[in-house]
C-alpha cells in the first residue's frame, strides 16, 4: 500500500490563479480530511469528506474554496482566484472510519507558494 | 473551546537524557488525544494515542484530566528521536483532528 499520495508536491501561482490540489487516500479507505499549515502554526482542519459527499467542512473559508471526492478518482481541492494568503502546506489525510481507533494517515502535503 | 497547546517551539536535550515535550488542551467531556512525529523528509504519522495506553518507541504519554495535560515523556532520549512533534486532540464529532504548533526536538549526540 503506497499510502496516502498528493501531488502536486510543491505549487506555484501568480495572484489570481486557480490552484487545485489532488489526494489519493489509501486502498480501502473512503474518508479524506484535508488541512492547512501556515507558516508557523499547527495544521488546521478544513473539510472532511466521504465518497461523493462533505460532511463537515466547518473548517474551509466561505469562499474561493471547494473540496469533491468524485465515485471514481482523487479528491481536489480547488482555491479559485488565489491570494498570497493562502501560501502554505495543505495536507490530505485519510481513514478506514471515524472510530476511536482508527487514525488518520497522513499525505506528504502539498506546498502552494503564491507569487 | 476545542483547542491544543505545545508551549515549546523548540527542545534540545542531550543524548541520554530524559526528555518532555509538554501538550496542555481546552476540552469539555472526555477527549481523546494523540501524538503525531515528522521525521526529517518523511510525512506525520501517528506515534501513540492516549486510549491505547501504548509505548512506543520509549515514548509515553499520560492523560492528566486535573491538568488538562498530555505530556509525552521518554526517560533516554534517542538521536534519532530528533523530529517535529504534534499533539492533537480528535474534535466532538470525529471527523477532525486539533493540531498544536508543533515542538521541534534535537537530540544533541
Amino acid at each position: 500500500n503506497a499510502g496516502v499520495m498528493q501531488n502536486p508536491r510543491h505549487l506555484v501561482r501568480r495572484r489570481g490563479q486557480e490552484a487545485r490540489l489532488r489526494c489519493s487516500p489509501m486502498k480501502g479507505h473512503s474518508h479524506v480530511y484535508w488541512y492547512r499549515q501556515l507558516p508557523e502554526e499547527g495544521l488546521k482542519f478544513m473539510v472532511y469528506l466521504q465518497k461523493e459527499n462533505i460532511i463537515d467542512e466547518s473548517g474551509m473559508p466561505k469562499e474561493r474554496f471547494s473540496a469533491e471526492f468524485p465515485k471514481e478518482g482523487p479528491s481536489i481541492l480547488r482555491i479559485q482566484q488565489v491570494v498570497r494568503g493562502d501560501s502554505a502546506a495543505y495536507f490530505c489525510a485519510s481513514s478506514l472510519s471515524t472510530g476511536a481507533m482508527d487514525e488518520q494517515f497522513f499525505g506528504p502535503g502539498t506546498r502552494l507558494t503564491v507569487l | 473551546a476545542q483547542r491544543v497547546t505545545q508551549p515549546e517551539k523548540l527542545l534540545s536535550v542531550f543524548k541520554g537524557a530524559p526528555v518532555e515535550l509538554k501538550c496542555n488542551y481546552s476540552y469539555s467531556g472526555s477527549p481523546e488525544l494523540f501524538w503525531y512525529v515528522q521525521y526529517s523528509r518523511q510525512r506525520l504519522q501517528l506515534l501513540l494515542r492516549h486510549i491505547s495506553r501504548e509505548s512506543i518507541k520509549g515514548f509515553t504519554a499520560d492523560l492528566n484530566k486535573g491538568e488538562t495535560s498530555f505530556h509525552l515523556k521518554k526517560p533516554f532520549a534517542q538521536e534519532e528521536d530528533s523530529a517535529m512533534y504534534y499533539c492533537a486532540l480528535k474534535g466532538r464529532t470525529g471527523n477532525q483532528f486539533y493540531f498544536g504548533t508543533g515542538t521541534s526536538l534535537t537530540v544533541i549526540p
